[in-house]
């Protein structure tokens, strides 16, 4: 079965704090994405990366850097944690871009500002 | 760019009854369709998926069917239990945002005994 971990189930962080989520998973996949789930507003598309070192802006990439220095791990840092920030973060990868490739997501990392 | 519609929840029903959870979406090309599944507390797991038209996807019970001349792929189920109680996810990959997976606003099923 493919595992996506995320390293952080809970975090309670206060506002100017530098943040990092970490996201592993094991099936070699290319592809790796941070979203973040907010009521209302489904899953949004935070930054996604298709290669080692390679990375793209999703929908909202503002507040946010992402690091992807081997296959496996993408992390997610926040340079300075703001309480709009406070949310449900998941991770997701896939084998690569060929069509209907299923994604998969970790179990998520709830983040609280305060 | 690309949108998914789903129907407006919470939904609410007694065990047995029958499940439909709308769905639409505005793409172009040809997208591969997807159901996840978010139970409590837990991430997303997928549910089932078409990648072409008139394809149906089937899990669990579940059926939906990607029906590209109106654009939708609804979520269906004849006799939901307790333990389908969940939030549910239609998603599309592809069309104009190649690699991204597009989500709808997500829709809370609740069911009772």
């Amino acid at each position: 079965d493919v595992k996506v971990t995320q390293s952080s189930r809970y975090l309670v962080k206060r506002t100017g704090e530098k943040v990092f989520l970490e996201c592993v998973q094991d099936m070699d996949h290319e592809n790796m994405f941070w979203y973040r789930q907010d009521p209302g507003l489904g899953l949004r598309l935070i930054y996604f990366s298709y290669d080692v070192k390679m990375k793209e802006k999703g929908d909202i990439p503002e507040g946010y850097s992402v690091s992807r220095e081997k296959k496996e791990r993408f992390s997610l840092i926040l340079e300075s944690a703001s309480t709009n920030q406070t949310s449900m973060y998941l991770c997701a990868s896939n084998l690569d871009w060929g069509g209907g490739n299923t994604i998969y997501f970790g179990e998520g990392s709830w983040l609280t500002v305060v | 760019g690309n949108s998914v519609t789903q129907m407006e929840g919470p939904v609410t029903l007694s065990e047995e009854a029958f499940l439909t959870i709308n769905c639409t979406y505005t793409a172009t090309g040809y997208p591969s369709l997807f159901w996840y599944v978010q139970y409590p507390g837990e991430g997303l797991q997928l549910l089932l998926k078409a990648t072409k038209a008139d394809d149906k996807g089937s899990n669990k019970g579940f059926e939906a069917t990607y029906r590209k001349e109106t654009t939708s792929f609804h979520l269906e189920k004849g006799s939901v239990q307790v333990s389908d109680s969940a939030v549910y996810f239609c998603a599309l990959l592809g069309g104009t945002s190649y690699g991204k997976l597009t989500f709808g606003q997500g829709t809370i099923l609740t069911v009772h005994p």
